[in-house]
């Protein structure tokens, strides 16, 4: 069974500064997708970035930007100029390939806190 | 962007009763919608899968008769409650998805059984 893993329960930042955000996952399969979900105070989820597997360019969205390591199963955020609206639960999220069938599988997510 | 709806945002329901929540997906079809729940300061648990037009896929621990879920349409997952109780209350997210991997959240719901 694929599992996701965020060993960090909580992270701190500066504002403006860099964070990165980890997590590792475990599966036999190799073509899949990868997530990172943002959840603020509303707890709206939102979607931050996402990998495709079968690409080894790493994904970027403006500040936010992975490092997708496929043979160690490592798919870390990294979060750049932090800013106070960064502030909320990230969850890191795994997904199958195979077409329309598979569901999300998320990790026990990290909150991350940015101090003014 | 897709965006989906959750109707009611907070219920508030007695010991005993049922209560529905709805999701809809207001700019696309969804073959596919997902309900979670959602435990204070933990990650989303998958209660169930469901495709439009056919029985809902239940995960494991989840009681079937007590989460009654209808995807109806293309559009619209509706989540029911039944004889609701205390240990019930928490928040209730679903999600749509569009594409082979866009999924989309609705804002969620917050039940809360006295």
């Amino acid at each position: 069974a694929q599992t996701v893993t965020q060993s960090q329960p909580e992270m701190s930042v500066q504002e403006a500064e860099t964070v990165t955000l980890s997590c590792t996952y475990d599966t036999s399969e190799s073509d899949y997708y990868l997530f990172w979900y943002k959840q603020p105070p509303s707890r709206q989820m939102i979607l931050v970035i996402r990998q495709e597997a079968y690409k080894q360019q790493n994904a970027t969205e403006n500040r936010f930007s992975v490092n997708f390591q496929k043979a160690a199963k490592s798919f870390s955020l990294k979060i750049s100029d932090s800013q106070l609206g960064d502030a909320a639960m990230y969850f890191c999220a795994w997904k199958n390939y195979g077409g329309s069938q598979g569901n999300l599988i998320f990790g026990k997510g990290t909150k991350l806190s940015v101090k003014p | 962007g897709a965006v989906v709806s959750q109707h009611p945002s907070r219920v508030i329901c007695k010991s005993g009763t049922s209560v529905k929540i709805e999701c809809r997906s207001l700019d696309f079809q969804a073959t596919t919608m997902f309900w979670y729940r959602q435990f204070p300061k933990k990650s989303l648990m998958l209660m169930a899968t469901s495709n439009e037009g056919s029985k809902a896929t239940y995960e494991q621990g989840v009681e079937k008769d007590k989460f009654l879920i209808n995807h109806a349409s293309l559009t619209l997952s509706t989540l029911t409650v039944t004889s609701a109780h205390p240990e019930d209350s928490s928040f209730y997210i679903c999600s749509a998805r569009r594409e082979r991997y866009e999924q989309y959240f609705g804002p969620g719901t917050r039940l809360t059984v006295t």
